[in-house]
Order: structure tokens, then sequence, then C-alpha cells
């Protein structure tokens, strides 16, 4: 089956700590990932793609097929990442599979 | 210019109505998708084009969801004789070329709907 797993709705950490939001597929086959983000109020938006490796705002993800994970990460979180995360996987199929979101608030 | 656009924001509809929700992509974008969110979770996608052909349709949950883009440009998400389980926020999304995974996708704000 094809799914995407966000173990935790809610994560809360304070200005400065790291975050690191999880995210673990099950895919057969060569995995495309993607982290979505969404600020309140405003429209769901890419924030990075696992082809790209790069970091945008400070967060990276890296592909782990090992683990099945694309755990997003950055070291020290800002209240302006306040936002609901979604993480992604495009199958073969050519659909996109979300996971249910984590809710991220940076505590000042 | 601008993103992509979506009418009506709010719907709100009687059990058993018919109602039809309009995405206006970003001009020139090729690929147009339509996700299902219903509450505290993850957008499903429900139907995806490439121009004026719908080459999936394998989220639509029922034969009461429909959807068009007869120009390649506008599309129209129809759901007959609406049900409770319909409330959901609609998303349509737009990308450049290529299919799901290619090329970034552009999201619309939704169209929320209850239907009581």
């Amino acid at each position: 089956a094809q799914r995407v797993t966000q173990p935790e709705k809610l994560l809360s950490v304070f200005k400065g700590a790291p975050v690191e939001l999880k995210c673990n597929y099950s895919y057969s086959g060569s995995p495309e990932l993607f982290w979505y983000v969404q600020y309140s109020r405003q429209r769901l938006q890419l924030l990075l793609r696992h082809i790209s490796r790069e970091s945008i705002k400070g967060f990276t993800a890296d592909l782990n097929k090992g683990e099945t994970s694309f755990h997003l990460k950055k070291p020290f979180a800002q209240e302006e990442d306040s936002a609901m995360y979604y993480c992604a996987l495009h199958t073969n199929n050519n659909d996109m599979r979300f996971g249910a979101g984590t809710r991220l608030t940076v505590k000042p | 210019g601008a993103g992509v656009s979506q009418s009506p924001r709010y719907k709100v509809a009687k059990r058993g109505q018919d109602v039809a929700l309009r995405c206006d992509p970003i001009s020139g974008h090729v690929s147009l998708f339509w996700y299902q969110q219903a509450l505290g979770q993850g957008p499903e996608f429900l139907t995806y084009f490439q121009n004026e052909a719908q080459l999936d349709k394998s989220g639509l949950p029922s034969d009461r969801f429909f959807a068009e883009r007869p120009e390649g440009s506008v599309s129209t998400l129809k759901i007959q004789r609406t049900q409770q389980e319909d409330s959901a926020v609609y998303l349509c999304a737009s990308s450049f070329l290529g299919g799901v995974g290619s090329y970034e996708q552009y999201f619309g704000p939704g169209t929320r709907l209850t239907v009581t």
C-alpha cells in the first residue's frame, strides 16, 4: 500500500531549538517526496522536494530509503516557522499522497 | 500574474443538492489537480488533467463526483446529490508541465463545502 505517515499531529518547540518533523512512507517503487507548508490564512505551498537536495528557509530533508523516512529538520526554529507541514509522496500512478500533517508551534 | 483561484470560497448545500466548484489555474499551466481535504486530514487526491484530458480519476470517491476541463484551462468539479460525508475543503492545484511530481504544484485557496 502507498501511504505517508506523519506520527505527530502537534509539535511545539521554543525559538532557537532544533526541530524535526517526522515522515515515513510506504511505497514499493522509487519514491519522489515533498514537504508542503501552510502558514496561517495562506495557501498550501511547496517547501522542498528531495530530488533537489535543497535547503529552504533553513529546512532540510534527507530521503532515507533504508528507514523509508523523509524527516524535515531545522537546527534553530524561528517563530515564523509556525505552520502546518505536510509530507507528500508522488506515486507511479501519477497521484500524490499526503500525510495527515503536523502542526508546528514555535514559542518565543 | 494571479495565482490559482477557486470559487466559491464557501458553499453550504442541503443534502441531495448538486454543487459545482470552479478552478481557474495559472495561465499556461498544463496540469490541473483536484484534492479533497477533510477536517484534520491531509489533502486526498481526486483527479488530474493534462490540458483537457483527464488522465487519472482514480481518487474520485463515487460516481456522484465528476470533473471536467473542456478547453484545457478552467476546471469544474461537480458533486451530485451531495451527502454529509462530502463536507470538506476542495483544493485545486496547477503546474506548468508534466505529471504530478515533476513540477511544483501551485494551490488555490480552496472551497469549503458544508453539506447540511
